[in-house]
């Protein structure tokens, strides 16, 4: 299993533009998770799916942050327009059940976004 | 509002040593408890779970308790290895059903000095 597959790794971006962050969840797990890594606030939980359904977009910070799963292996989190304040790391997760110490709790690599 | 608090922020040690991480948070209705590591640059790996019924989980060298009404946990590293050195993150899953949604402590930035 290739795990969670998030893309890009790193995006750079000017301040305006639209970003669009990719992932690919483990093939099987019903639930879906994107967090935002910072310095300042550590990890934070922007949304999550349950089979392909948004469950909680709480986390979202604003109207500019969307995102949407149109099948069960496939994710999108975009920001449009950006701000170099949006700068941060940003991991996918996904897990069967919720996760659980036998269905587990995987995260991706993560995409690096840098905004100038 | 749940809040998950990590110390210390970083902790050096020398190899062989065994310690221990610790963990609180604001509100005792969780579901479970998580910890997990990150290395530099990379994702997150679970690396054990209580769940709130559990007192504690061992695995290997690493062995963690729940302490559900005082809102504290803690991660015992026991001869610590400098493979070791990484950030350890706790998560509780707040509310009463698994659904999944984690709140992340800070970490603490493990150092094991050869």
């Amino acid at each position: 299993d290739a795990g969670v597959i998030q893309s890009p790794r790193h995006e750079v971006t000017e301040m305006g533009q639209e970003v669009t962050l990719r992932c690919k969840p483990i093939s099987g797990h019903d639930y879906l998770f994107w967090y935002r890594q910072t310095m300042m606030r550590g990890l934070e939980l922007l949304i999550y799916f349950n089979n392909n359904v948004p469950i909680d977009d709480s986390g979202m910070p604003e109207d500019r942050f969307s995102a949407k799963m149109p099948n069960a292996s496939f994710s999108t989190l975009k920001i449009q327009p950006s701000e170099p304040r949006d700068s941060a790391v940003y991991f996918c997760a996904s897990s069967l059940g919720g996760g659980s110490r036998l269905r587990g709790y995987t995260f991706g690599s993560g995409t690096r976004l840098t905004v100038v | 509002k749940q809040e998950v608090t990590q110390i210390p922020a970083a902790l050096s040690v020398p190899e062989g040593e065994n310690l221990v991480l610790n963990c609180s948070f604001t509100d005792s209705a969780i579901y479970n408890l998580q910890w997990f590591r990150q290395d530099p640059g990379k994702g997150l790996t679970s690396l054990l779970l209580i769940q709130s019924s559990q007192r504690e989980q061992t695995s290997g060298r690493l062995n963690a308790s729940l302490d559900k009404s005082s809102g504290r946990s803690t991660l015992y590293i026991a001869a610590s290895q400098p493979g070791d050195s990484a950030t350890y993150l706790c998560a509780v899953t707040v509310g009463s059903s698994n659904t999944g949604k984690l709140i992340f402590g800070q970490g603490t930035t493990l150092q094991v000095k050869p």
